[in-house]
């Protein structure tokens, strides 16, 4: 089966600094990858996907992800941490096995302080 | 263009009742995928649509069912509502089903 894992449960960053949400996946084939993000009491919003070409994919809010196919990742990287950018992201793979349904990791809380 | 819409945002039941909830999805799209999330179990996939046909089906049991209707618009329902059965439940739609999914504001069950 396609699936992703996020090993963070939780990341705390300074504003201002750079930040990193990693992600790696298992599938076979090519991935298709998803991050989103998730505010409290809110739905998920898409950020970014990578379906093939460049291995930097650039995508919305200044977040962009890096895909490593040697080392099987997909991490979320943002140069600067805003105090907003707090939330809940997810990693997900297509799962081709159950048509188009996105597999989605356990999630990561992000955390920036002032 | 309007985001995705579901109905209602709340929702409080009994066990042994039976809920219906509601997706408007953006303008367009006839794809329609709804998902389960909760804390023990995270997000999972439940069932999707395109152009009123079900496509794929999660590993959930026969209680929970849904339908599209033909301006796309999509209900789920559970019948004999178990506790386990709380969650936020969120529709997505896409173009199509291989195309990028967005995702509504959800609606939260609470099962008592």
């Amino acid at each position: 089966a396609q699936s992703v894992a996020q090993p963070e449960d939780q990341v705390n960053v300074a504003e201002g600094n750079p930040l990193t949400v990693k992600c790696t996946y298992s599938v076979s084939g090519n991935p298709y990858l998803f991050w989103y993000v998730q505010y409290p009491n809110r739905g998920l919003q898409f950020l970014l996907k990578y379906i093939t070409g460049d291995n930097l994919v650039k995508g919305s809010y200044g977040f962009e992800a890096e895909f490593n196919k040697s080392q099987t990742s997909f991490h979320l990287k943002k140069p600067s941490a805003l105090v907003s950018d707090s939330a809940l992201y997810f990693c997900a793979v297509r799962d081709f096995n159950s048509g188009y349904a996105l597999n989605f990791g356990k999630g990561t809380s992000l955390l920036v302080t002032p | 263009k309007a985001g995705v819409t579901q109905t209602p945002r709340y929702l409080i039941k009994t066990r042994g009742q039976q809920v219906t909830l509601s997706c408007s999805p953006i303008s367009g799209h006839r794809s329609v995928s709804w998902y389960q999330q909760t804390p023990g179990q995270g997000l999972q996939f439940l069932f999707e649509y395109f152009s009123e046909t079900q496509r794929n089906k999660g590993n959930f049991p026969g209680r929970f069912s849904g339908r599209q209707f033909s301006n796309s618009r999509s209900e789920m329902n559970v019948s004999t509502l178990e506790l386990g059965d709380s969650a936020l439940y969120l529709c997505a739609s896409s173009l199509t089903s291989a195309e990028t999914q967005y995702f509504g504001p959800g609606t939260r069950l609470l099962v008592l």
